[in-house]
């Protein structure tokens, strides 16, 4: 069974600072990493992948990966109120099929 | 460009009734998923279509749920007949191709509540 481990949270940040989410997984074979982000009463919507290990930045967001420790994490700098929501972790664990498993999420909330 | 469409947004019926969801994925996209978000967890995959064609229905229940995509473009989920616990978001999504995998791109989902 694949699993994917999140922190439900919730956890609460001062607008302003640094928001640090962490995911790990089971599977070794897992290729692509993906976080999503998803509001109250909301879908899913994509934020940033990653496949390779190290840091990837896009805007105030940064995910970082270290597949020997099978661990993926987001950072968000600069938090705001607006990034209160529920962020997913999803991994593709290999095949032609691209099935992803999806954590349960951990309730980011950002006081302002 | 449209993203993915879903209808009916949302579905109150009673157990041991039908109920029937739509999905319309992005243009282009041959890849479709649905999945089912019961409150407090993560989307589950029910089954993934290439095409018209299964890839995965490895977690749908199949004596009560179905879904086909003819012709490779909707799509539609059939639950027959709903027990309590079906009450849950479906999430249609379809995915596009590109170096890492294959991003997927969810639609606003069905929330069904089962009485």
């Amino acid at each position: 069974q694949k699993e994917v481990e999140q922190n439900s949270g919730p956890l609460s940040v001062p607008e302003g600072a640094i928001a640090s989410l962490n995911c790990t997984y089971s599977d070794r074979g897992s290729q692509s990493f993906f976080w999503y982000r998803q509001y109250s009463g909301k879908s899913p919507e994509l934020i940033m992948f990653i496949y390779s290990n190290g840091d990837k930045e896009d805007g105030r967001f940064t995910a970082q990966l270290n597949k020997a420790s099978q661990y993926v994490s987001l950072l968000i700098r600069d938090s705001q109120p607006s990034d209160s929501a529920t962020y997913l972790c999803a991994v593709h664990s290999g095949g032609s099929n691209y099935k992803l498993t999806f954590g349960k999420g951990t309730l980011l909330t950002v006081n302002p | 460009e449209a993203g993915v469409a879903q209808s009916p947004r949302y579905k109150i019926i009673e157990k041991r009734q039908s109920v029937a969801f739509w999905c319309n994925p992005i243009s282009g996209h041959a890849t479709l998923y649905w999945y089912q978000q019961i409150l407090g967890q993560g989307p589950k995959l029910l089954i993934q279509f290439q095409n018209n064609g299964v890839v995965d229905d490895s977690q749908l229940p199949k004596d009560r749920f179905s879904a086909e995509r003819l012709k490779g473009v909707d799509s539609t989920l059939k639950i027959q007949p709903a027990k309590l616990e079906d009450s849950a978001v479906y999430l249609c999504a379809s995915s596009s191709l590109h170096r890492g995998g294959q991003t997927q791109y969810f639609g606003p989902g069905t929330r069904l509540l089962v009485l």
